[in-house]
């Protein structure tokens, strides 16, 4: 089974500091990809990205940004939090080829105070 | 642009009684549709998918979608609901050729009761 692993559960952070949120996954997939999760707005992207060191956004990428520097791990940063950022963030991978599903972490629950 | 509608925010169903769950999607060429339900404090599990072929697809727990290019809708089924099924559930489309980007619908809450 696939399994994306996001490293914290919950988080609570301060307005203005820097968060880093991390997942790795174990099936050498090609794509990773950042959701925010919100009641009433389901999953929004954030970025994703199709190969080590590439990155694209997605449709909300204000206030973001990401780093993969392997292709097993795709972190998301904010780098200054604000408390609009407080949400749920999700994870997902996928294979490089089109019809592929996405596989997803069981999520990060950031409280931003 | 692409886009996805779930009309029911909320939908409570009687346990053993049949659910259907709505999806409504915009998309300017044939789509690739997928339902994912999350579980309470769980990521998105995929149930199923449709690409092309038999629109009537069928996926796992017993569920299933038919794809009504008409209606342009791929509306999730399930002839009898049991009380494991209370989830979130979320419809998706993407593009059936170059990079999978999904876009998602809002999702609907099911409540089963006893």
């Amino acid at each position: 089974d696939v399994k994306v692993t996001q490293s914290s559960r919950y988080l609570v952070k301060r307005t203005g500091e820097k968060v880093f949120l991390e997942c790795v996954q174990d099936m050498d997939h090609e794509n990773m990809f950042w959701y925010r999760q919100d009641p009433g707005l389901g999953l929004r992207l954030i970025y994703f990205s199709y190969d080590v060191k590439m990155k694209e956004k997605g449709d909300i990428p204000e206030g973001y940004s990401v780093s993969r520097e392997k292709k097993e791990r795709f972190s998301l940063i904010l780098e200054s939090a604000s408390t609009n950022q407080t949400s749920m963030y999700l994870c997902a991978s996928s294979k490089g080829s089109y019809n592929s599903p996405l596989h997803f972490g069981n999520g990060t629950r950031l409280t931003v105070t | 642009a692409q886009s996805v509608t779930q009309p029911d925010i909320h939908i409570t169903v009687s346990e053993g009684a049949s659910l259907e769950l709505r999806c409504n999607y915009s998309y300017g060429a044939t789509p690739y549709l997928f339902w994912y339900v999350q579980s309470p404090g769980q990521g998105l599990q995929l149930l199923l998918k449709y690409f092309s072929g038999d629109t009537l697809v069928q996926g796992i727990k017993g569920f299933e979608a038919e794809f009504k290019r008409s209606q342009s809708s791929f509306n999730l089924r399930k002839p009898s609901v049991h009380w494991s099924d209370a989830a979130e559930y979320f419809c998706a489309v993407g593009p059936n050729t170059g990079f999978q980007k999904l876009v998602f619908g809002t999702g609907t809450r099911l409540l089963v009761s006893p």
